[in-house]
């Protein structure tokens, strides 16, 4: 089975701290998103990336920044933690192929106080 | 513009009772793959069916089954007997063919709660 791990399943942060979320897939899958998820918004894309140091931004990138050092790993940085940014974060991954599926991890609930 | 409709914000129903989760998208590529995914209260969201736009089939999974038409760009979800485990939000999802970077887009979800 296809796993995709967050470090955090909760996080509490002071506003103006700098927030790491990381993220694990142990699938070899190429392309790896950050989204984040808010009641009535759905889940919103804000970075993705498709291969090693390869990164996009995604619909909302403002006030994030990320980071795949390494093809299993992407990692998700709030530079200035602020309380806009309180919310689930999804993390998802998902091959090369034709299936498109992703596959998402647990979610960190972020809460910036 | 790619978008996905789920006008249903929230529905409530009683255990065993059929319930049918709305879903409407546009797009005008011709080729092109539509999701359903259950998020429990776990968090964690779950693929339950992946659809390509030339099937348009309907498919029966157990309790489950999905009403694809292009005719109306809709992909309807009906669970049938509906029951406790079934409370979730549902996610309809859709993604063009092609490109390496596979972005999904979302629509805003429907809660569905079953009552026992």
């Amino acid at each position: 089975d296809v796993k995709v791990t967050q470090s955090s399943r909760y996080l509490v942060k002071r506003t103006g701290e700098k927030v790491f979320l990381e993220c694990v897939q142990d699938m070899d899958h190429e392309n790896m998103f950050w989204y984040r998820q808010d009641p009535g918004l759905g889940l919103r894309l804000i970075y993705f990336s498709y291969d090693v140091k390869m990164k996009e931004k995604g619909d909302i990138p403002e006030g994030y920044s990320v980071s795949r050092e390494k093809k299993e790993r992407f990692s998700l940085i709030l530079e200035s933690a602020s309380t806009n940014q309180t919310s689930m974060y999804l993390c998802a991954s998902t091959g090369a192929g034709e299936s498109y599926e992703q596959y998402f991890g647990p979610g960190t609930r972020l809460t910036v106080t | 513009a790619q978008k996905v409709t789920q006008a249903q914000t929230e529905i409530s129903v009683v255990e065993k009772e059929d319930v049918t989760l709305d879903c409407v998208y546009e797009t005008r590529d011709t080729t092109y793959y539509l999701f359903w995914y259950k998020q429990p209260p776990s968090g964690e969201l779950v693929f339950l069916i992946r659809r390509n736009s030339f099937d348009e089939q309907n498919e029966i999974s157990g309790r489950y089954s999905w009403n694809f038409q292009k005719s109306t760009s809709s992909f309807n979800f009906t669970i049938t007997a509906s029951q406790v485990v079934d409370s979730a939000v549902y996610f309809c999802a859709l993604i063009m063919e092609g490109g390496a970077t596979n972005k999904l887009i979302f629509g805003t979800g429907t809660l569905l709660a079953v009552q026992p």
